[in-house]
This record gives structure tokens, sequence and C-alpha cells, in this order.
């Protein structure tokens, strides 16, 4: 399974674009790159997904560079409601199910 | 979208007594649940893999006999934490992905997560 690194913390104020960058050095072909956002006491929930260059939903973009060894989530215009634990993952359904192994995570806070 | 519930979403029980944690997956059919564990302030851990009609795969240092899992159905899975003690509490969660020909993207779908405090 692929290992990832993330960033621990990172702070913000409203309104701005924040980019979160992780690395997946070992990222294996069939491999997707999942970003979740997790709040206390809560499961964590999915943001976006991709395997290669831009994708792009209502909520977030997931750029990804060619060799895939890294990838890069960025939210448009922050707000307070978006603090919370950011997770990157890599995984895939090889063997038919996805298992996944969280990081560390990065913990957002955004300020006013 | 499909969407997972956990029961009780939170639970104080004894030490030495046994917790049961439901697992539902609500409009969508689970061949395969995960469950979690999570500390305060940490990432979420794997503990096993639970698949219907067959015994679940646990992680490493993940006692079996102690946590039980059983997946009777594709809509349910159930996480028995047996003999409680203090160090047993923590936030669980479960998860469930779709069958791979049902959806386009590799979507885990993750429950609210129930809350143990064994006492």
């Amino acid at each position: 399974l692929a290992k990832t690194t993330q960033p621990i913390s990172m702070d913000s104020y409203e309104g701005q674009e924040v980019n979160i960058t992780c690395s997946h050095n070992n990222i294996a072909t069939n491999d997707y790159i999942t970003w979740y956002q997790q709040f206390p006491s809560q499961g964590p929930r999915f943001i976006i997904q991709g395997y290669k260059t831009k994708v792009t939903n209502e909520v977030a973009s997931l750029f990804i560079p060619a060799d895939r060894k890294s990838s890069t989530l960025s939210l448009p215009r922050v707000s307070l409601s978006d603090t919370a634990v950011y997770y990157c993952l890599v995984g895939s359904r090889n063997t038919g199910f996805q298992k996944l192994v969280f990081g560390t995570g990065t913990r957002l806070l955004v300020s006013p | 979208g499909a969407v997972v519930s956990q029961h009780p979403s939170w639970v104080i029980c004894k030490s030495g007594t046994s917790v049961k944690i439901e697992c539902r997956s609500l409009d969508f059919q689970a061949t395969t649940m995960f469950w979690y564990r999570q500390f305060p302030k940490q990432s979420l851990m794997l503990m096993a893999t639970s698949n219907e009609g067959s015994k679940a795969t646990y992680e490493q240092g993940v006692e079996k006999d102690k946590f039980l899992i059983n997946h009777a159905s594709l809509t349910l899975s159930t996480l028995t934490v047996t003999s409680a003690h203090p160090e047993d509490s923590s936030f669980y969660i479960c998860s469930a992905t779709q069958p791979a020909d049902r959806v386009l993207e590799d979507e885990q779908y993750f429950g609210p997560g129930t809350r143990l405090t064994v006492t």
C-alpha cells in the first residue's frame, strides 16, 4: 500500500484559496488518489478522486502531475466551515475492494 | 448518494462487558465493509475488513477474539467489543464500498462513527 505524506497542519483565512499537497512516491499503476474531509466526531466525507491530470467538482479541484507521485487538493475561497482534517489516500480495486490506509492528515484551520 | 449508518452513535459501558456496534448500508449492497478505530487527535486506523458471508480479515495487532466482526448480510456488519476495558474507549467508524460495476469512482462511504466509553 502506498504511503502518503502531507503537512501536519495549515492555516488560512476566509476567502483564500488553500492548496494541500500530498506525496505518494510509491503509488501503483492501478491506484486512485482520493481526498477525504473529517470534522471532529464524524466519519470522513469524500471530497474528490482522480487518477491523473486535473479533476474538478463543485467543492474542490485535484491536480495530479504526470508522474503521479504527488497530488494537490485545491479548495477555492475557503470559509470557516472548511476547518477540518483532510486526508489524502491512495488505493485500488485490484482485488475487488478498496483497502484504505489513512496517513496523519492535514489539519486546516480557517480564521476570520 | 450512498449512505452508511451506525448504531449506536455513542455508548457507555462498564469494564468487562461487551458492546455491539452496527454498520448498515442504507441504499446499496456492500459486499465489503471496513472497520476503523480513531483515538483523539489521531488518524483512522484500519482494524479489519469485513466480507459478507466469510470471516473478517484483521490487521496486524488487532485481536480477532476481542473484536468480533459479523457480516451476515449485504447491508449489515457488526463489531462486538468483548470484555471491554477503558483502553478500548475510542471512536469506531465503519465504511463500505459499492460493487465495482455500479460506480464510476472508487469511493468509500463512511458511517458517522460510534463513540465508545468504557468506565
